[in-house]
This record gives structure tokens, C-alpha cells and sequence, in this order.
């Protein structure tokens, strides 16, 4: 089993679309969790931390479920440039990077 | 964040020769790590370079293949050594800010022949 699994997509939505990328973790003991964004060609880039009380920037809205060892991404609203590759990624001692889920957004 | 910058950008390289690629930051840090990320892959830690300290690899990685250099707290380089096709890939340094988020470098594209 892999310590980090993603649906490896693609998602292929319109703009507007509402979409959600799950992720679940194997080390229980983990204690950071966050979503990473990586363009085609383009280093990773951090999109947000996730908290089990949840949080929210803007569009975007990140859970973290410790008890199911689980954790999501909604995008509400999709626009053409969140097109990219969404890296789930968990920290113990070291960052663990899932495959990533890659979405492309059409208008 | 910091800003990190990577040379090479990319290169071509023949089988049996070395590269060594630098990973330069803005501010001092004191954790930088090296990985890999191959063709349609996720990123894979290859070590974690502390200054003053050799560097501490993940396991599949040694020393002798990936040495890696720390002389200062906003320097790091790594080297692929003895270069076969199976090293063509991305390598990208990153730095730790607070808690354990990391910033990444633009990466170093390897193509060995």
C-alpha cells in the first residue's frame, strides 16, 4: 500500500465546475498535511495547509479527517488556470508526495 | 517564502559522467533536501542536507552516487554521479519554513544519453 494515494485523475471539468480531490495517508502518526500545486513542467507549489478544523482560501477548501486518515480539496468555481497537477502530501519526520490528481478545466 | 534558484535549468548529459547541480536561497535556512522526480512521477526524497553535518539519505540513495555538499546555510549542491539513462529526471532542492512546509526550487532537468 502506498503511504500516500490519490485518484490519479484526470478530471476534466468546465469552468464553474465545483470539484473535489480525496487522498488518504497509511502513517496514522502523520502530523502535517497539505496540497501542493504543480504545473506542467513547473517546481511544486504550496496551495494550503490543511488543519483538522478545516480551512478555506478563497475557492479553495481543504479537511482533514485524522480518524479516517483522509483529506480533500474542493475547488468551487473552476477557472481555466487551475489547471494543473494537485499534489496531496503528509509529514512525519519527512514529506511524503501522493502520484497527484491532475485536473483540466475547459471552457 | 524564500526565493531559491537551481543551475543548472537543464542538461544533456553522456552516461559515466557526473553533474553537479547547486541550489542557491535568499535567506539562510537550516534544513534543505534534494529529490527526484522522474518522468510522470510524484517527488522522491533523496536527502536531507544539513549545514555542519553530512547529509542524512533516504533509503534506496547513498553517498557515493548523490553526494551532496552544505557549506553554508544558503548553499547546497548535489551531484548525480557515474550517469545512466535511469537518472534522467527532475531534481528540485527545497527549503523548510515554519512548521513543515517547504519551498521549492525551479528544478533541474537531467537527460542522460
Amino acid at each position: 500500500r502506498k503511504e500516500v494515494e490519490q485518484d490519479p485523475g484526470p478530471f476534466n471539468v468546465p469552468e464553474g465546475a465545483t470539484v473535489a480531490f480525496n487522498c488518504t495517508y497509511s502513517n496514522s502518526a502523520s502530523q502535517s498535511f497539505f496540497w501542493y500545486r504543480q504545473d506542467c513542467r513547473k517546481e511544486p507549489k504550496l496551495l494550503m495547509s490543511v488543519y483538522s478544523s478545516g480551512n478555506e482560501d478563497g475557492r479553495f477548501t481543504a479537511q482533514l479527517n485524522r480518524a479516517s486518515q483522509y483529506i480533500s480539496l474542493l475547488i468551487r468555481d473552476s477557472k481555466l488556470s487551475d489547471s494543473a497537477t494537485y499534489l496531496c502530501v503528509v509529514g512525519y519526520n519527512k514529506l511524503i508526495f501522493g502520484a497527484g490528481t491532475r485536473l483540466a478545466v475547459h471552457p | 517564502s524564500a526565493v531559491i534558484s537551481q543551475k543548472p535549468s537543464r542538461d544533456i548529459c553522456q552516461r559515466g559522467t557526473s553533474l553537479t547541480i547547486q541550489c542557491q536561497v535568499d535567506s539562510q535556512v537550516t534544513m534543505m533536501f534534494w529529490y527526484r522526480q522522474q518522468p510522470g512521477q510524484s517527488l522522491t526524497l533523496i536527502a536531507t542536507a544539513n549545514q555542519g553535518s553530512e547529509a542524512t539519505y533516504e533509503s534506496g540513495f547513498v553517498i557515493d552516487k548523490f553526494p551532496i555538499s552544505r557549506p553554508n546555510l544558503t548553499f547546497s549542491t548535489l551531484t548525480v554521479s557515474n550517469m545512466s539513462p535511469e537518472d534522467s529526471s527532475i531534481y528540485l532542492c527545497s527549503v523548510e519554513s515554519r512548521g513543515d512546509t517547504q519551498y521549492f526550487g525551479p528544478g533541474t532537468r537531467l537527460t542522460v544519453l
